[in-house]
């Protein structure tokens, strides 16, 4: 048990389905992440929410939606996504403005076909 | 720029030696955070060990320590009796000063596959 659960653990969507990808973490932490990690490419921060507001948005498509309704949950809501937006996304958790990392989930691994 | 530079790709090493994985960066801030974590195929990212930038000593986790050079801008990850579960993906990460109160921004890099053979 990381502390941080991600939903579901895999998901074959097609170009048109719209679907969401949840975390939730137990920690306490006041802030969430979305990165995404594909094959061969370093893990790419896509959100940012602190103290439930969004802080960072990394140039991400709009076929991305985040939604933080509280601290202890971040969803991903997606769109008529491409093929190439198959990769493992990762959420993480951390306290802001202490000197840690972050807690991972497990990550969904996402394929679209 | 890349930030992190991890220039192992993959390394073979045998079950009870040690090994050395390695990571630079670049930053010019002076207040930074270099962290290794482990990724099992599993998927999960599992935080290993932390250094401040700060920090004067080298951090040690059990069999994990990190070999940090300041001048040199490297932060090299040591396994010591490296074992048959430490097959992984092992990736270097820096937190910037992206926010004073709110957040920590972490940056990866490309990340080192080791391959613990019996």
């Amino acid at each position: 048990e990381t502390g941080v659960t991600q939903t579901p653990r895999h998901l074959v969507m097609g170009m048109t389905n719209k679907k969401s990808l949840k975390c939730e973490q137990h920690l306490g932490h006041n802030a969430m992440y979305w990165y995404k990690q594909s094959a061969k490419k370093p893990l790419e921060l896509m959100f940012v929410y602190s103290l439930e507001e969004r802080v960072e948005n990394n140039s991400v498509p709009s076929r991305f939606s985040p939604e933080c309704p509280n601290s202890s949950h971040l969803f991903l809501h997606l769109h008529t996504l491409q093929p190439e937006d198959s990769a493992l996304y990762l959420c993480a958790s951390s306290q802001a403005g202490v000197n840690y990392g972050y807690t991972f989930g497990s990550g969904t691994r996402l394929t679209v076909v | 720029a890349q930030k992190i530079t991890q220039t192992q790709p993959g390394m073979f090493v045998q079950e009870k030696e040690a090994v050395t994985l390695d990571c630079t960066y670049d930053t010019s801030d002076q207040s930074y955070g270099l962290f290794w974590y482990k990724q099992p195929s599993s998927g999960e990212m599992i935080f290993l060990i932390y250094q401040g930038s700060y920090d004067e000593q080298n951090a040690t986790e059990g069999r994990y320590s990190l070999n940090f050079q300041k001048a040199r801008k490297s932060a090299n990850l040591v396994i010591s009796a490296s074992q048959l579960g430490d097959s992984a993906m092992y990736f270097c990460a820096m937190r910037e000063a992206y926010f004073k109160a709110a957040g920590n921004k972490l940056t990866f890099g490309g990340g080192t596959r080791v391959l613990v053979k019996p």
